[in-house]
């Protein structure tokens, strides 16, 4: 799986939009972009993921670049329960994730 | 709440003991997957089960094993233990194995805490 490349840590303004960048410049063609949290010490939270095209959930949204090297999760309105660590995951096939040191994000009130 | 259910939360015992940590995935997820985390390691990928069989393995020790019954629970068993096995164990279930189109995003249990005097 191609390795992924975070800040170690961002603040935010709570009510203002999180922008979180993820560097990933060896992804090849079948590798998903996968975005997960983990809120203190409590299990990961998947968040979204996409191959190419843009995606949005209730959550989040997920820009991906045309060449697929980097990509930016969105999370339109921060809030202080959105202060955690948010880990960027590219894979292909097999679904054992390997999480890399991820970036802290602190949301301000 | 993921649906994925581990137990004990938290459990205490010194070194040289072993230890059975329980899952129970999702109702209908197939697979299931077991990590470690220390303060010093991040998250780290121990092993995945489908449908009873083991899919993959990252770095387990060999004093730890696992299994995944008929009724599709796991239990991670943890042997001659050590200081350095103190730790967060989540548990993760997924109704696919990884087919590489994308799907079967993983849901985390909310651990189990192993301290090791």
């Amino acid at each position: 799986d191609a390795k992924t490349t975070q800040p170690p840590s961002m603040d935010c303004a709570e009510g203002r939009a999180a922008n979180l960048p993820c560097n990933h410049s060896t992804i090849s063609g079948n590798e998903y972009v996968y975005w997960y949290r983990q809120i203190h010490s409590q299990g990961p939270q998947y968040i979204i993921h996409g191959l190419k095209n843009n995606e949005t959930n209730e959550m989040a949204s997920l820009i991906i670049t045309e060449d697929r090297k980097s990509s930016t999760l969105i999370l339109p309105h921060a809030t202080l329960r959105d202060t955690a660590v948010y880990y960027c995951i590219v894979k292909t096939g097999a679904n054992n994730l390997f999480f890399g040191t991820g970036t802290r994000l602190t949301v301000i009130p | 709440d993921s649906g994925v259910t581990q137990t004990p939360k938290h459990l205490i015992t010194a070194t040289g003991q072993r230890v059975t940590l329980r899952c129970s995935p999702r109702s209908g997820d197939l697979s299931v997957y077991w990590y470690q985390q220390s303060l010093d390691q991040g998250l780290q990928f121990l092993i995945q089960y489908y449908n009873g069989e083991e899919r993959a393995k990252g770095n387990i020790l060999e004093r730890f094993s696992a299994q995944q019954f008929p009724d599709l629970h796991s239990e991670l068993n943890l042997s001659s233990l050590e200081l350095g096995d103190s730790a967060l164990y989540f548990c993760a279930s997924s109704s696919s194995f990884g087919a590489g189109d994308g799907s079967g995003e993983l849901f985390f249990g909310e651990g189990s805490r192993l301290t090791v005097l």
